[in-house]
C-alpha cells in the first residue's frame, strides 16, 4: 500500500459526459501528478500541484482541468468525455519538486469507461 | 527535449534466466534515471533509481548503472522468478525541465515457470 488513495476504483459512463476523479496523496507530501494510462499512448503525465499551486502540465487536453485543495487532496475533472479518453488514470505524490525528485508513489489508478 | 527510450516488449523468459531491459536517455545536465515496476492490476512503484554518473541502484536482486559516457541505465537481474513478471518503465527528472519526469514505454516482462 503505498498511502495514495484514488477514488472511485472504476468509472463506467457515456460520451458528452463529465466526470470527477478523486486523489489523497501520502500524509505530508505537498506534490500531486496526474498520468494517463493507455493500451496505444504509453504513460502520459497530465499535471502536477505542488501545495496547492500547478506546477508543471504535460499531455493535458483543454476539456480535462484539475485543482489542489487546502487539504493537499486533488481532483481531476474529465468534461465532454470522448471514447478515446478510456484509461486507467493514476495519482502519484511526493514529498516536494526541488531540484532532486523524491520518489513518486502511485495510487492504485481509476479505470474510466467511455462507453 | 529530454527524452527515454526503452526496449520493446514484451520480453518472455523462463524462471532464473538473465534479464536485461535496455534504457537509453537523451538530457541535457545531469538527470536522475528510475525505473518503475507496474505488477499486474496495481500502480506503478519504485524499483531503483541513480542520481548522478556511475551510481548503482539495486534492489530486489535488479541493478541498473547510470552511464553517462552511453547515456544509459540499463536494467538488470540474474535470475528471474516468474513473481518479476510486470512492466517495468524508465524514467528520467531532470530539475531544469519542467521538473516533471520523463518516461519511456514500458517493457513487459513475462517469466515462464
Amino acid at each position: 500500500d503505498s498511502g495514495v488513495t484514488q477514488t472511485p476504483k472504476h468509472l463506467i459512463t457515456a460520451t458528452g459526459q463529465r466526470v470527477t476523479l478523486r486523489c489523497s496523496p501520502r500524509s505530508g507530501d505537498l506534490s500531486v501528478y496526474w498520468y494517463q494510462q493507455s493500451l496505444d499512448q504509453g504513460l502520459q503525465f497530465l499535471i502536477q500541484y505542488y501545495n496547492g499551486e500547478e506546477r508543471a502540465k504535460g499531455n493535458i487536453l483543454e476539456r480535462f482541468s484539475a485543482q489542489q485543495f487546502p487539504d493537499l487532496h486533488s481532483e481531476l475533472n474529465l468534461s465532454s468525455l470522448e471514447l478515446g479518453d478510456s484509461a486507467l488514470y493514476f495519482c502519484a505524490s511526493s514529498v516536494n519538486d526541488g531540484p532532486t525528485l523524491h520518489e513518486q508513489f502511485f495510487g492504485p489508478g481509476t479505470r474510466l469507461t467511455v462507453l | 527535449g529530454d527524452s527515454v527510450t526503452q526496449m520493446e516488449g514484451p520480453v518472455t523468459l523462463s524462471e532464473e534466466a538473465f534479464l536485461t531491459i535496455n534504457c537509453t536517455y537523451t538530457a541535457t545536465g545531469y538527470p536522475s534515471l528510475f525505473w518503475y515496476v507496474q505488477y499486474p492490476g496495481e500502480g506503478l512503484q519504485l524499483l531503483l533509481k541513480a542520481t548522478k554518473a556511475d551510481d548503482k541502484g539495486s534492489n530486489k536482486g535488479f541493478e541498473a548503472t547510470y552511464r553517462k559516457e552511453t547515456t544509459s541505465f540499463h536494467l538488470e537481474k540474474g535470475s528471474v522468478q516468474v513473481s518479476d513478471s510486470a512492466v517495468y518503465f524508465c524514467a528520467l527528472y531532470n530539475a531544469g525541465n519542467n521538473r516533471k519526469l520523463i518516461w519511456g514505454l514500458g517493457t513487459s516482462l513475462a517469466v515462464n515457470p
